[in-house]
């Protein structure tokens, strides 16, 4: 149980584009997931904690315009990064929070960002 | 303020033990999380914490001392494939979101033949 999806696993784009990145929990419902970047040899980073049916909440210094957090439902959010720039490259993960008992955060396998 | 501290790098030997230490300040402690994470992929839970003592899961142990702010990893019978960042994380109720994990930044175990 618990299990977490993410779609794509890696992508590669051009600068300027945009990216949408796909958060599934397939086994359980997820009012809260959460988005991180993870930089080479560095600890997680949080981003965004994305809430079902309202607006995500971002962390201090995150540009809510430029990366664009949508939870449509209990079991899907996605991240849009708008007008991806180099510096976006980085290894995206995000969360589901699995409520009752120990509230666990479960995690999908990551996808890996290349902005060229 | 809230912080969270782990060592940087340890090292082990196959079939040995070890302890991965952690300790946190926090002001509204909910509850401690160890992860793994191999090089290249996403953090796997391991276990949770939010009462004193010792929780066992097999090879993997946690223990917590919340009076000292204190909480260890236990691996035992060490394997190669245990080699990996170590992650501990706190939630705390006064962080304004009581869902997030307040994270260190992880101890990198390698495990040597």
């Amino acid at each position: 149980g618990a299990v977490v999806s993410q779609h794509p696993s890696w992508v590669i784009c051009k600068s300027g584009t945009s990216v949408k990145i796909e958060c599934r929990s397939l086994d359980f419902q997820a009012t809260t997931m959460f988005w991180y970047r993870q930089f080479p040899k560095q600890s997680l980073m949080l981003m965004a904690t994305s809430n079902e049916g309202s607006k995500a909440t971002y962390e201090q210094g995150v540009e809510k315009d430029k990366f664009l957090i949508n939870h449509a439902s209990l079991t899907l959010s996605t991240l849009t990064v708008t007008s991806a720039h180099p510096e976006d490259s980085s290894f995206y993960i995000c969360s589901a929070f699995l409520a009752g008992g120990q509230d666990t955060q479960y995690f999908g396998p990551g996808t890996r960002l290349t902005v060229l | 303020g809230q912080n969270i501290d782990q060592p940087t790098e340890m090292t082990a030997t196959e079939g040995a033990i070890v302890q991965i230490n952690c300790t946190y300040q926090t002001s509204g402690f909910n509850g401690l999380f160890w992860y793994q994470q191999h090089a290249g992929e996403a953090p796997t839970f391991l276990s949770y914490n939010v009462l004193d003592g010792l929780e066992e899961k097999g090879r993997f142990s946690s223990f917590l001392s919340r009076s000292k702010g204190y909480s260890y990893l236990l691996l035992k019978e060490l394997q190669m494939k245990d080699s990996a960042s170590y992650l501990c994380a706190v939630r705390d109720r006064n962080a304004g979101n009581n869902r997030k994990l307040i994270w260190g930044l992880g101890t990198s175990l390698a495990v040597n033949p």
